[in-house]
C-alpha cells in the first residue's frame, strides 16, 4: 500500500531556533499534501495545503512567515517552523494525496512530535 | 468555511454492544466523508469512508451512513471489542473532491470488557 514517510518522528529544539519536518511519498506522486497540527487531547487542525510547484495555501490564523512550506518535488513537502517557541510544541502530521487512486487516496505520515524548550 | 460538529465527545459501552457516532457538516459541496481512528501518539487511520453518491457502506463490524440532505453522517460499530477503544474523528472534505479534510472534535470511545 501507499506509504508516506515523515521525518523526524520527534525533535526537541531550543526556543528561537528553526526546525524542518519532511513529508515524503514513497511510492506515488503527490501534487498535493496537507499539513496538520494536533495539540494534546485535541483534534487535528489543518494548517496549510501544499501544492507542488506553487505557493502553499494557509488556513486562517496560520502565520505563513512562521510556518514555511516548500513543495519542490512531486514526492516531498517540507514544513519549517521558524523561530520556534514553547507554544509551537505540538504533534505535526502531513497527509499526501494520491490523485491516481480513487479509493482512499489520502495517506498520512506518522507525525512529528515537536518540543520547544 | 466548513463547520464540523461531532457527537458525543465521549462514549462508554460494554463489550459486545454497538456504538454510534454522529457528524454534522455545513458545506453542501462536500463530497468525501471518512472516519478515522487514532490511538495515542499515532497517526489517524482510515477505517471507512463514503462518497456523496452512496447512502451507506459497510465493512464487517463497521458501517457509515450518509444523509446528504440533512448534512450528517454517522459511524456505526457493532459487536464492540476492547481494541476498538480509541479516539474517532470524522473529517469531511471542505469542498467537492478537494480531500482537504476538516476534522471533527473527536469522540473518545471506551469499550469496557
Amino acid at each position: 500500500g501507499a506509504v508516506v514517510s515523515q521525518h523526524p518522528s520527534w525533535v526537541i529544539c531550543k526556543s528561537g531556533t528553526s526546525v524542518k519536518i519532511e513529508c515524503r511519498s514513497l511510492d506515488f506522486q503527490a501534487t498535493t499534501m496537507f499539513w496538520y497540527r494536533q495539540f494534546p487531547k485535541q483534534s487535528l487542525m489543518l494548517m496549510a495545503t501544499s501544492n507542488e510547484g506553487s505557493k502553499a495555501t494557509y488556513e486562517q490564523g496560520v502565520e505563513k512567515d512562521k510556518f514555511l512550506i516548500n513543495h519542490a518535488s512531486l514526492t516531498l513537502s517540507t514544513l519549517t517552523v521558524t523561530s520556534a517557541h514553547p507554544e509551537d510544541s505540538s504533534f505535526y502530521i502531513c497527509s499526501a494525496l494520491d490523485s491516481s487512486s480513487y479509493n482512499s487516496p489520502l495517506h498520512f505520515g506518522n507525525g512529528t512530535r515537536l518540543t520547544v524548550t | 468555511g466548513e463547520n464540523v460538529e461531532q457527537h458525543p465527545s465521549t462514549l462508554s459501552v460494554q463489550e459486545g454492544d454497538s456504538a454510534v457516532i454522529k457528524c454534522t457538516y455545513s458545506d453542501s459541496a462536500s463530497n468525501y466523508f471518512p472516519w478515522y481512528k487514532q490511538e495515542l501518539g499515532k497517526r489517524p487511520q482510515l477505517i471507512i469512508d463514503i462518497r456523496s453518491n452512496v447512502g451507506e457502506k459497510k465493512d464487517q463490524r463497521i458501517a457509515v451512513t450518509l444523509n446528504k440532505t440533512a448534512k450528517h453522517f454517522s459511524l456505526h460499530i457493532t459487536e464492540t471489542q476492547p481494541e476498538d477503544s480509541a479516539v474517532y474523528f470524522c473529517a469531511p472534505d471542505a469542498m467537492d473532491s478537494s480531500y482537504k479534510l476538516i476534522f471533527g472534535s473527536g469522540t473518545r470511545l471506551l469499550v469496557r470488557p
